[in-house]
């Protein structure tokens, strides 16, 4: 079983909006990942954690707050979005170190008005 | 930037084998190549990855040039499902950190067409 759910599937929120994607597997990977898609691009990665401890930030914004509670869970919460942030946010995971090969989630789509 | 590249499209008709190839030029000894799909919408679906050897699975064959300078990925009989845009990616495995990194490049969006 290789799979990653991801909640909502759907979020369409305002600027002043606070809300917050959530990320599980129970696969028992160790590393869990967060990647923005825009329309037409591939995706970017933006968050990595690696043992519940984040290792890898690739110089987001602060309005996208990341969260790892437990080992099979991630969260990002989002605050003071902008219309550009509108994207296909996905999550994926990976066994053991960081590196491994990823499973990716579906993905929740985000339309900020 | 990815180090990987590969023709924006392709088309193959159903039932046919897909070959898709990518180029990794300046691929290291330590760098496997991966094999990624995207479906319309959905979330980047791994296929298979090798180092240098041929290798093989249920979904795909992954063929590497002895030079590991290229590689070819081959859907043997494609379905329409296997409509998708493909990422090769070039990638250290097994190493934490931004070297283990994916960095997906542009793809090659393949039509199976009946």
């Amino acid at each position: 079983d290789t799979e990653v759910t991801q909640t909502p599937k759907h979020l369409v929120m305002g600027m002043t909006n606070k809300k917050s994607l959530k990320c599980e597997q129970h696969m028992g990977h160790r590393a869990m990942y967060w990647y923005k898609q825009k329309a037409k691009k591939p995706p970017e990665l933006m968050f990595v954690y690696s043992y519940e401890k984040l290792s890898i930030n690739e110089s987001v914004p602060s309005r996208f707050s990341p969260e790892c509670p437990n080992s099979s869970l991630l969260n990002l919460h989002l605050h003071a979005l902008q219309p550009e942030d509108s994207a296909l946010y996905l999550c994926a995971s990976s066994q053991g170190l960081v590196g491994e090969t990823q499973y990716f989630g579906p993905g929740t789509r985000l339309l900020v008005l | 930037d990815a180090k990987t590249t590969q023709p924006p499209s392709m088309d193959c008709a159903e039932g046919r084998a897909a070959n898709l190839p990518c180029n990794h030029s300046t691929i290291s000894g330590n760098e496997y190549v991966y094999w990624y799909r995207q479906i319309h919408s959905q979330g980047p679906q791994y296929i298979i990855h090798g180092l240098k050897n041929n290798e093989t699975n249920e979904m795909a064959s992954l063929i590497i040039t002895e030079d590991r300078k290229s590689s070819t990925l081959i859907l043997p009989h494609a379905t329409l499902r296997d409509t998708a845009v493909y990422y090769c990616i070039v990638r250290v495995a097994g190493y934490g950190g931004s070297q283990g990194n994916l960095i997906f490049g542009k793809g090659t969006k393949l039509s199976v067409k009946p």
